[in-house]
């Protein structure tokens, strides 16, 4: 079965800190992975792609990994700040088939002053 | 450029009332989506469409239905709504399989809340 595993539910930290999130899929055949950020009221915007031959990648201080071997993913943001509080979506795409993406159920981060 | 655009925004109906999301995306996508969110759950499709004039059920098909007239929208009807419909609903557009650029763009959302 195709599922998208993420932890934790939801992190609470401090600004300025850093956290480290956690996807784990079975999807198969693989295409892609990628990371969404949520805000509050609004739709998913992508933050990052990571394809099967790419271990690493990073977009500002957002840096996501990727371990096509074990099938996890990880999102590690750096010096977290007040705007980075948000719902952070693990989304695994197929290679076939139309109706081919697959959601995690999303991290709750909380940045706090 | 727009991307894609949700109307409306907010909607309360009352059960067994009906109403029609409207979903637009200006990037010439061949995909469209209907996904409905709800607390604690991942998005669940409702409805997709690979093409203008096709649509597939997805994994939460039941009390929903779809058009796709032009490639530009999509659209999502409720016949007759039903308390447990009451979601935020996001479309989606993006390109086939296999192509470089498999991006799903989101609108911004539609919260539903039937009474």
């Amino acid at each position: 079965k195709n599922q998208v595993e993420q932890s934790p539910q939801s992190l609470i930290i401090l600004e300025g800190k850093n956290c480290t999130l956690q996807c784990n899929y079975t999807v198969s055949p693989f295409s892609n992975l990628r990371w969404y950020k949520q805000d509050t009221g609004r739709g998913p915007v992508s933050l990052t792609i990571m394809t099967f031959s790419e271990n690493t990648k990073s977009n500002g201080r957002y840096t996501a990994t990727l371990d096509a071997d074990t099938k996890q993913s990880s999102l590690h943001i750096t010096a977290s700040q007040l705007s980075d509080s948000a719902s952070y979506i693990c989304v695994v795409r197929k290679q076939t088939g139309a109706n081919n993406l697959f959601f995690g159920t999303g991290t709750r981060l909380t940045v706090i002053p | 450029n727009a991307g894609v655009t949700q109307t409306p925004k907010f909607r309360v109906l009352k059960t067994g009332q009906s109403m029609t999301l409207l979903c637009a995306q200006d990037m010439n996508h061949e995909y469209m989506y209907w996904y409905r969110q709800d607390p604690g759950m991942g998005l669940r499709l409702i409805h997709y469409s690979v093409g203008e004039g096709t649509t597939a059920k997805g994994e939460v098909p039941d009390g929903y239905n779809v058009s796709r007239l032009k490639k530009q929208n999509f659209l999502l009807g409720l016949e007759s709504a039903a308390p447990s419909q009451t979601s935020v609903y996001f479309c989606a557009s993006g390109r086939p399989p296999g192509r470089l650029d498999t991006e799903a763009f989101f609108g911004q959302g539609t919260r539903l809340t039937v009474v």
